[in-house]
């Protein structure tokens, strides 16, 4: 059963900062994995979409990367903004069948910018 | 619809109650799925729809959770009975083959009193 965590649990950072969410996987058997924003009270955002032939995707300041071997994906986000504050999903896809098949989430990084 | 539409955004019911949450995905779309999001905890996988086959239930919690979908469009998920334990955020999600990942609604909030 595929297993997905994500490091650290909860950030709190000045605003200006690089930083890192890491996410791991316990089958690299992979089809893809996605990475979500939820703010508090909506829904789930999509921010990038990384597929199991693909290393790394960009997004303006967010770019995620993806070590399928290995099991880890990591979205770094670059001068972090107060309005980046929000909870941080990974989600790895595991069939071929559609966009969210078998979707497995981890629990999410809850990340605050302080400005 | 531009996004996917669940409502209501809100329901409070009575232990013992059934109630029933709907969700219109984005149009066109094959694929339909509810998760479940309790308070500290990751999104749980209920329920899978893909086009006309049979859906995949896999991730339903009990048999008092049932969900349809109707004409390949709307779904709407059944709660029968519910408990305390079934307060959480229900989302939906749509996306179509080959799209680049799923859509999700807002969700509905349910809280069992």
């Amino acid at each position: 059963k595929q297993e997905v965590t994500q490091i650290p649990a909860a950030l709190s950072v000045p605003e200006g900062e690089n930083l890192v969410l890491n996410c791991s996987f316990t089958d690299s058997a992979i089809y893809n994995l996605q990475w979500f924003r939820q703010d508090p009270g909506k829904g789930l955002t999509s921010l990038l979409l990384i597929q199991s032939s693909q290393r790394e995707q960009t997004s303006g300041r967010l770019n995620a990367s993806l070590d399928k071997s290995s099991g880890r994906s990591t979205l770094y986000i670059a001068a972090s903004q107060p309005g980046d504050s929000a909870t941080y999903l990974c989600a790895v896809g595991m069939y071929s069948g559609g966009g969210a098949d078998g979707l497995t989430f981890g629990k999410g990084t809850h990340l605050i910018i302080q400005p | 619809g531009a996004g996917v539409s669940q409502s209501p955004s809100n329901k409070v019911t009575e232990k013992g109650k059934d109630v029933e949450l709907r969700c219109d995905p984005i149009s066109g779309h094959t694929a339909l799925y509810w998760y479940r999001q309790s308070l500290g905890q990751g999104l749980e996988f209920l329920i899978y729809f893909q086009g006309n086959s049979a859906p995949d239930k896999s991730g339903l919690p009990s048999d008092r959770f049932s969900a349809e979908r109707t004409g390949g469009s709307v779904s709407t998920l059944t709660i029968q009975r519910t408990q305390q334990e079934d307060s959480a955020v229900y989302l939906c999600a749509s996306s179509s083959r080959g799209a680049v990942g799923a859509f999700f609604g807002q969700g509905t909030r349910l809280t069992v009193v």
